[in-house]
Formats: structure tokens, sequence, C-alpha cells
């Protein structure tokens, strides 16, 4: 049983430019969020998915963008990219009824230069 | 707001060792869900354990036992004979208890080391 699996695993943009990291939930499960890590921090959620609508929404600019389609996959975009949006990108998972635990990606590593 | 807070940011240990990781938390919800994960090198979040702020009993699963106090606001890690694979980042985590899944807030991690 696959669990959450996101791509590509590591990128390079340049400054200003745009970036779309994929996210393939786990088998069953419906929902999806997205976090960002700086290095050594703890994750900082993005914002969640359901039923192919934004639902929750954490602290960050309208330049951090998602979508989901109808087999739950879903996409982060990030346009006008700064050097600090250089992090390493986690997507989960949950199941309904939800809140029973999330299944993380092994996460996107961008690094802007 | 919530807010986790997860005052070692370093552990290093000799293994064998008994080790305890410290979480306290802020939360204005009378209900509310704690969770701990651990972080390997590959980077994934593992799941460990997510506890219901109703249910204060402590939890055993084998080497890794968590003590939950709602008086002091502390969800606690302690790994029992600790063995160099649970070196790991370990992150403690909170989020409401509501209908749907919530959003989680994590502290900034406890980097465990256990030196063979």
């Amino acid at each position: 049983d696959a669990g959450v699996t996101q791509s590509p695993t590591h990128l390079i943009k340049t400054r200003g430019q745009q970036v779309t990291l994929r996210c393939s939930p786990k088998s069953g499960h419906d929902t999806v969020s997205w976090y960002q890590q700086a290095l050594g921090q703890g994750p900082q959620f993005i914002f969640q998915y359901y039923e192919e609508e934004e639902r929750q929404r954490g602290n960050f600019p309208d330049r951090f963008s998602g979508h989901q389609f109808p087999n739950y996959s879903s996409e982060l975009n990030v346009n006008a990219l700064l050097l600090g949006d250089s992090a390493l990108y986690l997507c989960a998972s949950s199941p309904p009824p939800q809140n029973y635990g999330y299944t993380f990606g092994s996460g996107t590593r961008l690094t802007v230069v | 707001a919530q807010k986790v807070t997860q005052a070692q940011t370093e552990i290093s240990v000799v293994e064998k060792e008994d080790v305890t990781l410290d979480c306290v938390y802020e939360t204005r919800d009378t209900t509310y869900y704690l969770f701990w994960y651990k972080q390997p090198p590959s980077g994934e979040l593992v799941f460990l354990i997510r506890r219901n702020s109703f249910d204060e009993q402590n939890e055993i699963s084998g080497r890794y036992s968590w003590n939950f106090q709602k008086s002091t606001s502390s969800f606690n890690f302690t790994i029992t004979a600790s063995q160099v694979v649970d070196s790991a980042v370990y992150f403690c985590a909170l989020s409401e208890a509501l209908k749907g899944a919530q959003k989680l807030v994590f502290g900034q991690g406890t980097r465990l080391t256990i030196n063979p």
C-alpha cells in the first residue's frame, strides 16, 4: 500500500521564478494538507484541501496557492520565489472522517538561489 | 492561539540510556489532540501517537511511553533503553478536536542522537 507520494524530491529554482509541487495521497485518503519546514524548524501549516476546495489556510501570502484534483491528488504552487521560500515542503493526507492522524510524504526539498 | 514548545533543541545519550523529550503546549480549546511524530533523515514524518485531551491515561508501547498531564499542559515522551535507530528529530504537535481534519501546530522539534 503506497503511502503519500511527492514529486519532485529535490528542486532548485531561481529567485522570481514559479514552482509547482505535486502530491498523491495515500489510498483511501481524501484530505490533503501542505506544510513548509524551514531548516531546523518545525513544519508550518500552509493550507488544506478537501473536496477540491481550500478549507483552511495558514499565515502564508497569496503567492502560495494550491489545487486538488478529483482523484484527491494535489499541487502546491509558489509564485515569485524568494530566497526565504527555500525549505522542505511536506504533504500530508488524512482519511475520512479525518482527524485520526495524518500520513506524511517524504517532502520536496526546494532551494531558491 | 495554539502554541507548542519543545525546550530541548538537542539531546545526546549513550545507547541503552532512558531519555525523556519534553513538550509543553498552550491552547484555549477545551478539547484538542496531541501528537508525537518522528522525523528520520529521509524527511517523512512518522506518526507515533495521538492523544485526546479527555484521556489523561499514560500510554506505553514497547520502549515508548507518553505522560500526559493536563494540569501542567505537558505531553512528555520517554524512550526506555534507547537504541541507535531511535536517532531522529522528534516533534510534538497540537490540533483542535473539531469535525474534519484540522491543521497541526508543531513545536520546534528535538534532535535526539543515540551514540553506540
